[in-house]
C-alpha cells in the first residue's frame, strides 16, 4: 500500500459525459502528479500541482483540467469524453517537486475508466 | 528533452535464470532515472532509483540496475527469476521538476 489513494476505482460512462477522479495523497506530501496509461500511448504525464499550484503540463488535453485544493487532495476533470479517453489514470505523490534525491513518486492503484 | 528507451517489449526468462531488463536514456543534464514494476492490476512500485550517488543500484526484490554513462543505459538485472517477478517493468527519467519520462514497458513472463 502506496499511502496513496483513489476513487473510484472504476469508471464506466458514455462519450460526450463528464467525470471527475479523485486522489488523496500520502500524509505530508505537498505533489500530485496525474499519469494516463493506454495500450496505445503508454504511460504519460498529465499534470503536477504542488501545493495547490500547477507546476507542470504534459500531454494533457483542453478537455482535462486538474486542481489541487487546500487538504492537497486533487481531482482529475475529464469532459466531453471520448472513446479514445479510455485509459488507467494514475495520480501519484511526492515531497517535494524536484527530481532530485528523495523526490521519489508513489503511486496510486489507479481508475480504470471505460467510455462507451 | 529527456527520453528513455527500453529494448523488448516482452522478455521470458525461465525460474531460476538471469533478468536482464534494457533500458537506454537520453538527456541532456545528469539525469535522474528509475525502474518501476507494475503488477496485473496494479498501481507503479519503485523498484529502485539512480541519483549519481553510486552507479550500481540495489533495489527491492533482489533487483539492482547499474548507470553506464558512456553507453547511457540502465539496465536492470535480477540473477535469479521468481515466478513473483512476472510483471511489467518500467524505466523512466526525471526532469528537474520531478516528472516522469517513461519508456514503453517491458512485459516479463516466468516459466517453470
Amino acid at each position: 500500500d502506496s499511502g496513496v489513494t483513489q476513487t473510484p476505482k472504476h469508471l464506466i460512462t458514455a462519450t460526450g459525459q463528464r467525470v471527475t477522479l479523485r486522489c488523496s495523497p500520502r500524509s505530508g506530501d505537498l505533489s500530485v502528479y496525474w499519469y494516463q496509461q493506454s495500450l496505445d500511448q503508454g504511460l504519460q504525464f498529465l499534470i503536477q500541482y504542488y501545493n495547490g499550484e500547477e507546476r507542470a503540463k504534459g500531454n494533457i488535453l483542453e478537455r482535462f483540467s486538474a486542481q489541487q485544493f487546500p487538504d492537497l487532495h486533487s481531482e482529475l476533470n475529464l469532459s466531453s469524453l471520448e472513446l479514445g479517453d479510455s485509459a488507467l489514470y494514475f495520480c501519484a505523490s511526492s515531497l517535494g517537486t524536484s527530481g532530485k534525491r528523495g523526490n521519489e513518486q508513489f503511486f496510486g492503484p489507479g481508475t480504470r475508466l471505460t467510455v462507451l | 528533452a529527456q527520453s528513455v528507451t527500453q529494448l523488448g517489449s516482452h522478455v521470458s526468462v525461465s525460474e531460476g535464470a538471469l533478468v536482464l531488463l534494457r533500458c537506454n536514456y537520453s538527456s541532456s543534464v545528469p539525469p535522474y532515472l528509475f525502474w518501476y514494476v507494475q503488477y496485473p492490476n496494479q498501481g507503479l512500485q519503485l523498484l529502485l532509483k539512480y541519483t549519481s550517488a553510486a552507479t550500481l543500484v540495489k533495489g527491492i526484490n533482489g533487483f539492482e540496475a547499474e548507470f553506464k554513462k558512456s553507453e547511457t543505459s540502465f539496465h536492470l538485472t535480477k540473477p535469479s527469476a521468481h515466478m513473483s517477478d512476472a510483471a511489467e517493468y518500467f524505466c523512466a527519467v526525471s526532469d528537474s521538476w520531478g516528472k516522469l519520462q517513461f519508456g514503453a514497458g517491458t512485459q516479463v513472463v516466468v516459466t517453470p
